[in-house]
């Protein structure tokens, strides 16, 4: 059985531009949330997606969006990047409103 | 709103030591209670949960919380502490759903450091 994956791993980008971090959920898992992470911090929920639709967002702003794919697989896409968006994004899969069990996470760091 | 609280940002304990870690909550349903651990550079690993069956709760590398809802409180211990414990521990509160998403509020996190 495989486990949650991310990638990529680490990631650099410029203030302004946008970036794409990818997630595959745990086999047998239709539920996709994701996390930001700022250093020295607990995770913050960003949103989740059940079975290809929005199912709840945290507190961010709209140029943070998602997809899910007909896999359970999921993107977060985040535009207009921001200094303050530098982080590790966790990705995190269950079955509906069960465990979540999360992937090693995407570094992103913008200068 | 639900919330949570790591009592201790650092605690260190010497090798064969009782393990401690403090973790309150705030919750206005039935909440579910975990403990996740991370080490450096990786994601979030589950240690227990809590989803309202028996108090006394066993996880994986010998840790053990018991939940006390008088005290609002999910503490996690271990009795006898092991170098590769040393790591970034989590507590999170879900509200197991009845929002519809079951979303995690994590705690501040507490960064356990293992003397030998």
């Amino acid at each position: 059985e495989t486990g949650v994956t991310q990638s990529p791993t680490h990631l650099i980008k410029t203030r302004g531009q946008q970036v794409t971090l990818r997630c595959s959920s745990q086999s047998g898992h239709n539920t996709v949330s994701w996390y930001q992470q700022a250093l020295g911090q607990g995770p913050q929920f960003i949103f989740q997606y059940y079975r290809e639709e929005e199912n709840g967002r945290g507190n961010f702003p709209p140029r943070f969006s998602g997809l899910q794919f007909p896999n359970y697989s999921s993107e977060l896409n985040v535009n207009a990047l921001e200094l303050d968006d530098s982080a590790l994004y966790l990705c995190a899969s269950s079955t509906g409103m069960e465990t979540q069990y999360f992937g090693p996470g995407t570094r992103l760091l913008v200068l | 709103a639900q919330s949570v609280t790591q009592l201790g940002s650092h605690v260190s304990v010497s090798e064969g030591a009782l393990v401690l870690l403090r973790c309150n909550y705030s919750s206005s349903v039935p909440p579910y209670l975990f403990w996740y651990v991370q080490y450096p550079n990786q994601g979030l690993q589950l240690l227990l949960k809590y989803t309202s069956a028996a108090t006394l709760v066993k996880g994986i590398n010998g840790f053990e919380a018991e939940f006390k809802k008088s005290e609002t409180s999910f503490h996690l211990t271990k009795p006898s502490a092991h170098m590769s414990d040393a790591a970034e521990y989590f507590c999170a509160v879900s509200d197991g759903g009845s929002s519809n998403t079951g979303k995690l509020i994590f705690g501040q996190g507490t960064t356990l450091q293992v003397k030998p």
